[in-house]
């Protein structure tokens, strides 16, 4: 079984400039999350899906993020116009709707974003 | 608002030891708990997870502790080793949510 994947690995771009992230969930998961660790802080909750909506957005910093999870399948963050400080790495989780009262996301190995 | 705090921040072990990684958060009514294994540059390995009606869990040379009571959990590892070096990161599930509550992670270094 795949695990969770993201798209790309490392992304450099302008301050100003439009970044599109990408997370694949594992096979038949319908929660799908996103979390984000900037430089020197812990790793912090951005949002949750089911399937293809929004269950917590309580997380996203502000306005210029926007996710979607069309179909209920892969997701993508984008990010529009990138600030310096939004710089870190993204981190994308999914955990299987019936997990056995076990609750574990399984995480991806996240997308390191750098703004200059 | 709950908050999740790692002690020691980083650890530096010669090989063989038995070493334990603190974990303590402030609100008792979590879901569960889990730890996490991070390697430099990549993503995080999921290690052990404890749930709130559980007191401990074992994989291996890892034995992972929860007292809810005092807001605390430990990952115990035995006989370390250097393959073992990484970041170990603690995150605490409140009850009722999906999300988890990350702490700042302890950064261990065992030496051959």
């Amino acid at each position: 079984e795949a695990g969770v994947t993201q798209f790309p690995s490392h992304s450099v771009i302008e301050k100003g400039q439009t970044v599109t992230l990408r997370c694949d969930p594992i096979s038949g998961h319908d929660n799908l999350y996103w979390y984000r660790r900037v430089m020197g802080k812990e790793i912090k909750f951005l949002l949750h899906f089911v399937k293809e909506s929004k269950q917590d957005e309580s997380g996203m910093p502000n306005n210029r993020f926007l996710a979607e999870r069309t179909g209920g399948t892969y997701s993508t963050l984008k990010v529009q116009p990138a600030e310096l400080e939004d710089s870190g790495v993204y981190f994308c989780a999914s955990s299987p709707t019936r997990s056995g009262a076990q609750g574990e996301q399984f995480f991806g190995p996240g997308t390191r974003l750098t703004v200059l | 608002k709950q908050e999740v705090t790692q002690i020691p921040a980083a650890l530096s072990v010669p090989e063989g030891e038995n070493l334990v990684l603190n974990c303590s958060f402030t609100d008792s009514a979590i879901y569960n708990l889990q730890w996490f294994r991070q390697d430099p540059g990549k993503g995080l390995t999921s290690l052990l997870l404890i749930q709130s009606s559980q007191r401990e869990q074992t994989s291996g040379r890892l034995n992972a502790s929860l007292d809810k009571s005092s807001g605390r959990s430990t990952l115990y590892i035995a006989a370390s080793q250097p393959g073992d070096s990484a970041t170990y990161l603690c995150a605490a599930r409140l009850s009722g949510t999906y999300k988890y509550i990350f702490g700042t992670g302890t950064r261990l270094k065992v030496l051959a």
